[in-house]
């Protein structure tokens, strides 16, 4: 089945507690992008990546990290997550940025 | 600023009405348009997308949208609203830099 998978879907965690949400698709997309959900202001785009080892800052790239070593995974790194950092996070993948986007279930990140 | 705009935070509408959510891009050039739904609990799934050409776009579960150049907007349309559509609609926009910008949503209910 076609899918885009994150892990974990659901994390609590202290501030400071370097963590790392995972991202995979099988459908041999070459973009992938990473997005935070928040009430009243839509998805907003924190990276995304054109194709392996390229990546590219969103709207709102400060506090986080990704790579793109695989063309298959997308890795979102927080090195020192802080409580403004709870949100709802998305990864997609396309063909291209212009073209249908497949979203992941979501992981709920909760930063104490 | 490259932006998308849903004017309308909630809409409420009886079961068999039609519907019309409401968008507006500002773009130095006109980008790619989608639409999105998120039902409770989910990722996001397309519903339909704009490139070019026919300005009345067919989308799935009987949902369409008009491309209007003149107002910058770009309206999801549903002539009879089921009680299954029910859920938060995006729409989004990307221009030729890649980069996607979403709205911050519609919430539709839909009343027995």
């Amino acid at each position: 089945e076609a899918q885009v998978t994150q892990n974990p879907r659901y994390l609590i965690t202290v501030t400071g507690k370097k963590l790392t949400v995972t991202c995979s698709q099988n459908m041999n997309h070459e973009y992938m992008s990473w997005y935070r959900q928040d009430p009243g202001l839509g998805l907003r785009q924190i990276y995304y990546s054109m194709n392996v080892e390229v990546t590219d800052k969103g709207d709102v790239p400060e506090g986080y990290k990704v790579s793109r070593k695989e063309k298959r995974n997308f890795p979102l790194i927080l090195e020192s997550p802080s409580p403004n950092q709870t949100s709802l996070y998305f990864c997609a993948s396309g063909w291209g940025a212009s073209d249908t986007q497949y979203f992941g279930p979501g992981t709920r990140l909760t930063v104490l | 600023a490259q932006s998308v705009t849903q004017p309308d935070i909630h809409i409420t509408v009886s079961e068999g009405a039609s519907l019309e959510l409401r968008c507006n891009y500002s773009y130095g050039a006109t980008p790619y348009l989608f639409w999105y739904v998120q039902s409770p609990g989910q990722g996001l799934q397309l519903l339909l997308k704009y490139f070019s050409g026919d300005t009345l776009v067919q989308g799935i579960k009987g949902f369409e949208a008009e491309f209007k150049r003149s107002q910058s907007s770009f309206n999801l349309r549903k002539p009879s609203v089921h009680w299954s559509d029910a859920a938060e609609y995006f729409c989004a926009g990307v221009s030729v830099l890649n980069d996607m910008r979403f709205g911050a949503g519609t919430r539709l209910t839909v009343k027995p």
